[in-house]
């Protein structure tokens, strides 16, 4: 039972336009979402994150967007540029005690071309 | 540096051979949590720690996998007589409970790759 999906396996993006990837989720229970980036042979590294109770976070480049009706998440990365090509990770949480205990999307690979 | 720090890096072991992996989590962080992650997919959550408790190892692969944190700082997860499926990489995380949003954030160590062959 997949219950945090990233269907898109890679995605592939000019340097200096938009990259967008995509997340989706079936347990309402989950309240909070992080998006990692992991580069090969290394542990993933924290991008940003978002509550439930919002609908948007932004930090810098990156912009995640949650759509809870639809279960559904988005990092947003503007402009993308070549030292972004990594693999990226959607995960969920519940809150209360179980918060950290990740649940984890399968990654999407963004290659960004110069 | 003062991140999640796991050693050994890599480990090369033989089928039946006991392995253990340690993590140093960031200082002052309480909570301490162990991930799995094999080759095309994402981090599989494994047990995690308040302090020196253990508060869930229901996820846990086998009981051949057995993990401590005896006084509440460093970790170490232990796999008993390795088989090749437990090739894979050993993530190890930490957090800071708290009411601050920073206390949400949870970081990774580098990881401690395992072959088994």
């Amino acid at each position: 039972d997949q219950q945090v999906k990233q269907n898109s396996p890679s995605l592939s993006v000019q340097e200096g336009r938009i990259s967008i990837l995509n997340c989706d989720y079936t347990n309402s229970m989950f309240d909070y979402f992080l998006w990692y980036k992991k580069y090969p042979a290394e542990g993933p590294t924290f991008l940003i994150s978002i509550s439930s109770i919002k609908d948007k976070n932004e930090d810098g480049r990156f912009t995640v967007f949650l759509n809870k009706s639809a279960k559904h998440l988005s990092l947003h990365i503007v402009p993308s540029q070549p030292g972004d090509s990594a693999v990226y990770f959607c995960a969920a949480s519940a809150g209360g005690t179980s918060y950290g205990k990740l649940t984890f999307g399968q990654g999407t690979i963004l290659t960004v071309h110069p | 540096d003062t991140g999640v720090s796991q050693n050994p890096r890599h480990k090369i072991t033989k089928r039946g051979q006991n392995v253990t992996f340690r993590c140093d989590p960031i200082s002052e962080h309480n909570r301490l949590y162990w991930y799995r992650q094999t080759l095309g997919q994402g981090p599989e959550f494994l047990t995690y720690f308040q302090n020196e408790a253990q508060l869930e190892k229901s996820r846990l692969l086998s009981d051949r996998f057995s993990a401590e944190r005896p006084k509440g700082s460093f970790s170490t997860l232990e796999i008993q007589r390795t088989e090749q499926g437990d090739s894979a990489m050993y993530l190890c995380a930490s957090r800071k409970t708290g009411a601050s949003s920073s206390g949400n954030t949870i970081y990774f160590g580098e990881g401690s790759w395992l072959t088994v062959v």
